[in-house]
C-alpha cells in the first residue's frame, strides 16, 4: 500500500524566500508528526497533529515556521523569510492510535 | 523521556550477527524501548519495541536487561542492505492512554556491514 509521500523531494531557495512543504500521510492516520534533521544530526520534533487540530507546536523554531492539516489529511509546513540555517530535511510522519509512527522519504531544503 | 546512549559506529561481517548496544540507565518504569534504523536519504523505519521481556519481529530481536538499563538489538544475519543509522528510543507507549506522541531521536549508531 501506499506510505507517507513528501513534495518536494528537493527544494532550493534563495534567502528570503517562503517554502512550502507538503505531506500526504497514510490513509486513515489521525496523527501526523513534522521533525528537522540537520546534516549528520537525528530527527527533532516540530510539531504535531491529531486530526487537524495542532496539539503541540513546541518544536517549532520560530515564528516564520507555520504547520497546518486543515482537513486533518495532508498537511503543510510553510517556512517564511528562508534563512541559510533552515537548510535540512524535513520529515513527515503519522500514525494511527497506539502505533508506530511511518516515515516519508523526507525534503530537503538547501537555503542559499 | 530518558536520554539513551549508543556507540558512534559498529562494523559487521555480512552473514554475521550485528549486536548493537544501547545504555538508558534513567528509565522510567513506563517507559518502552523503541528501534529505528534510517538507511541513507530515507525515512526512518521502525524495527521492534519491547518493556521489559525480550522481543523477536522478522527484522530483529531485543535484548532488555534485567534492571532495564540497557538493551541489545540483534539483527541475526545481516546483510548489505542493513547499513543504516540505528536509533534506540526510549518513551512512554502509545498504549499507556497518552497520546501518540513525538519520537526523541539521538545521533544514534552508524552500522556499516561489510561483504
Amino acid at each position: 500500500g501506499a506510505g507517507v509521500s513528501q513534495s518536494p523531494r528537493y527544494k532550493v531557495a534563495k534567502r528570503g524566500q517562503d517554502v512550502a512543504l507538503r505531506c500526504d500521510p497514510i490513509s486513515g492516520h489521525v496523527s501526523l508528526f513534522w521533525y528537522q534533521q540537520a546534516l549528520g544530526q537525528g530527527p527533532e520534533f516540530l510539531t504535531y497533529f491529531q486530526n487537524e487540530a495542532q496539539l503541540d507546536k513546541s518544536g517549532l523554531p520560530s515564528d516564520r515556521f507555520f504547520a497546518e492539516r486543515p482537513e486533518g489529511s495532508v498537511s503543510t509546513l510553510k517556512i517564511q523569510r528562508t534563512q541559510q540555517e533552515d537548510s535540512a530535511v524535513y520529515l513527515c510522519a503519522s500514525s494511527s492510535p497506539y502505533n508506530e509512527q511511518f516515515f516519508g522519504p523526507g525534503t530537503r531544503l538547501t537555503v542559499l | 523521556d530518558a536520554k539513551t546512549t549508543q556507540p558512534t559506529s559498529m562494523d559487521c561481517a555480512e552473514g554475521r550477527a550485528a549486536n548493537l548496544p544501547c545504555n538508558h540507565s534513567t528509565i522510567s518504569g513506563n517507559e518502552y524501548v523503541y528501534w529505528y534504523r534510517q538507511i541513507h536519504s530515507q525515512g526512518p523505519q521502525y524495527i521492534i519495541h519491547g518493556l521489559k521481556n525480550n522481543e523477536t519481529n522478522e527484522m530483529a530481536s531485543l535484548i532488555i536487561t534485567e534492571d532495564r538499563k540497557s538493551s541489545t538489538l540483534i539483527l541475526p544475519h545481516a546483510t548489505l542492505r542493513d547499513t543504516a543509522v540505528y536509533y534506540c528510543i526510549v518513551r512512554v507507549n502509545q498504549n499507556s492512554g497518552g497520546s501518540n506522541y513525538k519520537l526523541t531521536f539521538g545521533k544514534g549508531t552508524l552500522l556499516t556491514v561489510n561483504p
